[in-house]
């Protein structure tokens, strides 16, 4: 199947600094990212559409000003936690979608760990 | 409103006995279902794929069904193994993706 990378696999920051996580596409083109962040025992939710080449669109109660992404390639989209604080501690994970003949799907990024003290 | 709703919670079952997850959903417009294995840790990888027409699809151990009728889909873990513990999700497409809770699996030797 295909594959999608994320990386760092785990960071842990201190509070007041910014995060790049990146998620590639590895052997696809996808046009369309999404990124999601997922809680201990809760499912993932959502955080923002990212699309090659233009703005991404962000969910209700996602401050886009705090969470940057940048989607400049059909393989690359980045998240960035700017001035990340403790309650930005989660699980981040990213999805590409790739289009079929017969269906379409997402494939997840195997997530990134972000610890913020 | 769009909801996604898994039984059980959670569940423990012993190594090699079979299990069945369950999942209602009530989204519109439905474009396909979706079950996911994800590993404490990982990003959920995809077990099933299934649009409207279809009623069942099988991976391996794997069998999900589809009632579109009742807006109802199982999934099936036959002679279950320790590594088939996980957090089984279940996802609805209709434009958007609709995630359920999820179920924790935790198969015991």
């Amino acid at each position: 199947g295909a594959v999608v990378s994320q990386h760092p696999s785990r960071v842990i920051c201190k509070s007041g600094t910014s995060v790049k996580i990146e998620c590639r596409s590895l052997d696809f083109q996808a046009t369309t990212m999404f990124w999601y962040r997922q809680f201990p025992k809760q499912s993932l939710m959502l955080m923002a559409t990212s699309n090659e080449g233009s703005k991404a669109t962000y969910e209700q109660g996602v401050e886009k000003d705090k969470f940057l992404i940048n989607h400049a390639s059909l393989t690359l989209s980045t998240l960035t936690v700017t001035s990340a604080h403790p309650e930005d501690s989660s699980f981040y994970i990213c999805s590409a979608h790739r289009g079929g003949m017969f269906q379409e799907t997402q494939y997840f990024g195997p997530g990134t760990r972000l610890l913020v003290l | 409103k769009n909801q996604v709703e898994q039984s059980p919670q959670s569940l423990i079952i012993l190594e090699g006995k079979n299990c069945t997850l369950q999942c209602n959903y009530t989204v519109s417009p439905f474009s396909n279902l979706r079950w996911y294995k994800q590993d404490t840790g990982r990003g959920p990888v995809s077990l099933t794929i299934m649009t409207f027409s279809e009623n069942t699809k099988s991976n391996g151990r794997y069998t999900a069904t589809l009632d579109a009728d009742t807006k109802q889909s199982s999934l099936h873990i036959t002679a279950s193994q320790l590594s088939d513990s996980a957090s089984y999700i279940c996802v609805v497409s209709g434009g958007k993706l609709i995630f359920g809770q999820g179920t924790e699996l935790s198969v015991k030797p």
